[in-house]
């Protein structure tokens, strides 16, 4: 399709898995975000791509969580030794040009992540 | 800092009915830019609107129309003539010039439209 593709659409882990969730974002969309959403709120925010570099990765909880987009498009987040804590729905964005100007980000259905 | 407040967890309306949803926020910047988003069910985003932080006029989008006042620093959204496919949960979100990307968001409004 032409929106933004997530896999897995539901992921059910246990404590102390890994786990990744991955974004292909809409074809030609240099950006890509990654938020995360908690039952009864809004997204926050994780990380942002610009290209295959992180240019803001100030929203990421601590180290156990990583994300790459190694070719520039589709990227891949990963949670290490997970807690049930991170159970949310993780959401991936894109839009087309830099984000320092007011262009409109497109969402993914989200991954629901369920930590046992 | 910067912050979005809905204080409107929850509404419920009648169809035909006119229903507005709040927003407030904070921000230091000077530019900067207002979004609201909708969630269906479904639980991807869709966009409703933007606006800059130096264009206070209002807009008008067939059943949608926002009033953005900076004085007061809110941004509300208002549905004419709600719809049962209005239903959904509604997020004001705000972001600053420059930004890399970081969307603020409310914490939501979900607008239950009854038949």
């Amino acid at each position: 399709g032409a929106g933004v593709s997530q896999t897995p659409s539901n992921k059910v882990t246990e404590k102390g898995k890994y786990v990744e969730l991955r974004c292909d974002p809409i074809s030609g969309h240099t950006a890509l975000y990654w938020y995360r959403q908690s039952l009864g709120q809004g997204p926050e925010f994780l990380i942002y791509f610009q290209g295959t570099g992180a240019a803001d990765d100030s929203g990421l909880p601590n180290d156990r969580f990583f994300a790459v987009r190694p070719e520039g498009s589709v990227s891949t987040l990963k949670i290490q030794r997970t807690e049930r804590g991170d159970s949310a729905v993780y959401l991936c964005a894109s839009s087309l040009t830099l984000a320092g100007g007011p262009e409109e980000l497109f969402f993914g259905e989200g991954s629901r992540l369920t930590v046992l | 800092a910067q912050k979005v407040t809905q204080a409107q967890t929850e509404i419920s309306v009648v169809e035909k009915e006119d229903v507005t949803l709040d927003c407030v926020y904070e921000t230091r910047d000077t530019t900067y830019y207002l979004f609201w988003y909708k969630q269906p069910p479904s639980g991807e985003l869709v966009f409703l609107i933007r606006r800059n932080s130096f264009d206070e006029q209002n807009e008008i989008s067939g059943r949608y129309s926002w009033n953005f006042q900076k004085s007061t620093s809110s941004f509300n959204f208002t549905i004419t003539a709600s719809q049962v496919v209005d239903s959904a949960v509604y997020f004001c979100a705000l972001r600053g010039y420059g930004n890399t990307g970081k969307l603020i968001f409310g914490q939501g409004t979900t607008l239950q439209v009854k038949p």
